[in-house]
C-alpha cells in the first residue's frame, strides 16, 4: 500500500462546479497535512494546511479523518484558474521534517 | 524576495558525465531537500538536510549525492549520470522543527541523461 494515495483523475467538470478530491494515508502516526497545487510541471506551492478540525479559505475547504486517515479538499464555484494538479500530502512522523507527497489529482474546469 | 534558486533549469548530458545542479535559498530555513518528479509516480525525496553538515537518505537516493556546507546552498551531484536518472528535479526549503513546515519549492531543473 502506498503511503499516501490520491485518485489520479483527470476531473474534468464546468466552470461553477463543485468538486471533492479524497487522499488516503497508511501511517496513524502523522501528524502535519497539506494539500499543494502544482501547475503544469511548475513548482508545487501550499494551497492549505488541513487541521483536525477542518479549515476553510475562501473557496476551498479541507477536512481531516483520523479514524479513517483520509483528508479532502472540497472546491466550491470551481473557476478555470483552478485547473491544476493537487497534491495531498502528509509528514513522514518522526523523520523530522520529511513529506510524503502523493501522486496528485489533476482537475481541469471548462468553460 | 523570498525564494528557492536551481541552476541550470534544463540541462542535456550525456552517460558517465558528472554534473552538479545547485539549490540555495535566502529564508535562513534549516531544512532543504531535494526530490525528483517522474510521470505516475509523484515527488520522491532523493536526500534530505535538516541543518549545516546534517545529511540524510530519502526515498531514492542511489546514483545521487548531497553536501550542507553552509546553510543556504544544497548541491545536488550525480557522479555518473545514467539514462534512468532522466527527471524533474526540484529542490526545497522550510523553516525546521519538530512539526513540518511549508515547504518552499524551487523552479526544477528539466534533465535529461542520454
Amino acid at each position: 500500500r502506498k503511503e499516501v494515495e490520491q485518485d489520479p483523475g483527470p476531473f474534468n467538470v464546468p466552470e461553477g462546479a463543485t468538486v471533492a478530491f479524497n487522499c488516503t494515508y497508511s501511517n496513524s502516526a502523522s501528524q502535519s497535512f497539506f494539500w499543494y497545487r502544482q501547475d503544469c510541471r511548475k513548482e508545487p506551492k501550499l494551497l492549505m494546511s488541513v487541521y483536525s478540525s477542518g479549515n476553510e479559505d475562501g473557496r476551498f475547504t479541507a477536512q481531516l479523518n483520523r479514524a479513517s486517515q483520509y483528508i479532502s479538499l472540497l472546491i466550491r464555484d470551481s473557476k478555470l484558474s483552478d485547473s491544476a494538479t493537487y497534491l495531498c500530502v502528509v509528514d513522514s512522523y518522526n523523520q523530522g521534517g520529511k513529506l510524503i507527497f502523493g501522486q496528485g489529482t489533476e482537475l481541469s474546469v471548462k468553460p | 524576495e523570498a525564494q528557492v534558486t536551481q541552476n541550470p533549469r534544463y540541462l542535456i548530458t550525456v552517460t558517465g558525465k558528472k554534473l552538479t545542479v545547485t539549490c540555495s535559498q535566502n529564508m535562513n530555513h534549516e531544512y532543504m531537500s531535494w526530490y525528483r518528479q517522474d510521470p505516475g509516480l509523484g515527488l520522491r525525496q532523493i536526500y534530505y538536510s535538516m541543518n549545516v553538515e546534517v545529511t540524510d537518505k530519502g526515498d531514492v537516493p542511489e546514483g545521487y549525492k548531497v553536501s550542507r556546507k553552509e546553510k543556504r546552498n544544497f548541491p545536488l551531484i550525480l557522479e555518473s549520470p545514467s539514462p534512468n536518472q532522466t527527471s524533474l528535479y526540484f529542490c526545497a526549503s522550510s523553516a525546521s522543527g519538530t512539526v513540518p513546515y511549508e515547504q518552499y519549492f524551487g523552479p526544477g531543473t528539466r534533465l535529461t541523461v542520454t
